[in-house]
């Protein structure tokens, strides 16, 4: 079985400060590994993914993330916070390389960068 | 590349007619669609999978007959909300991939209301 977690509900930073938005895994595999972010009323966007190869994973917008094989973990982060990235962030994971391609998403961390 | 649209946006529909929603990947291929409902401040709750010309996939829990998926071509997948209810009130987004390793992309979302 695969499952997410996002310990945070919130995050709060002020805007230009670093961020992070933290996310742990667990799966029977290699995991695939992916962040998304929802704007209000919107669908989910794409922002990166780690599949395998380097660590950090750069993606849209200025955000990265670091996988951890030994802490089970793919925080999303980014060096400078905008206002313009409040919104919910998703991470999720699937262990399946092939077949069923069943993604679990974590339950969301709103992301708020305060002026 | 990779942009999927949701038809339609907004639906508000009275309790037992039927609503259907439309899933479009508008400029590739998609192998597989995927259909989820959120809740409001919640994660997406996956309804069923589906691939093009088989049967969808159904999450336990969601009832096959009540939400009816048509996966006809490799660029349009359709959720039928049958003899809907207050309760079936949701926000309902659908994704799509190109393959089995690929990040989903996802349409923008269809808000359903039953009065």
């Amino acid at each position: 079985a695969q499952s997410v977690a996002q310990p945070e509900d919130q995050v709060n930073v002020a805007e230009g400060n670093p961020l992070t938005v933290k996310c742990t895994y667990s799966v029977s595999g290699n995991p695939y590994l992916f962040w998304y972010v929802q704007y209000p009323n919107r669908g989910l966007q794409f922002l990166l993914k780690y599949i395998t190869g380097d660590n950090l994973v750069k993606g849209s917008y200025g955000f990265e993330a670091e996988f951890n094989k030994s802490q089970t973990s793919f925080h999303l982060k980014k060096p400078s916070a905008l206002v313009s990235d409040s919104a919910l962030y998703f991470c999720a994971v699937r262990d399946d390389p092939g077949g069923y391609q069943k993604v679990t998403f974590g339950t969301g961390t709103k992301l708020q960068v305060i002026p | 590349g990779a942009v999927v649209s949701q038809h339609p946006s907004r639906v508000i529909c009275k309790s037992g007619t039927s609503v259907k929603i439309e899933c479009r990947s508008l400029d590739f291929q998609a192998t597989t669609m995927f259909w989820y409902r959120q809740f409001p401040k919640q994660s997406l709750m996956l309804m069923a999978t589906s691939n093009e010309g088989s049967k969808a996939t159904y999450e336990q829990g969601v009832e096959k007959d009540k939400f009816l998926i048509n996966h006809a071509s490799l660029t349009l997948s359709t959720l039928t909300v049958t003899s809907a209810h207050p309760e079936d009130s949701s926000f309902y987004i659908c994704s799509a991939t190109r393959s089995s390793y690929n990040e989903q992309f996802f349409g923008p979302g269809t808000r359903l209301t039953v009065l």
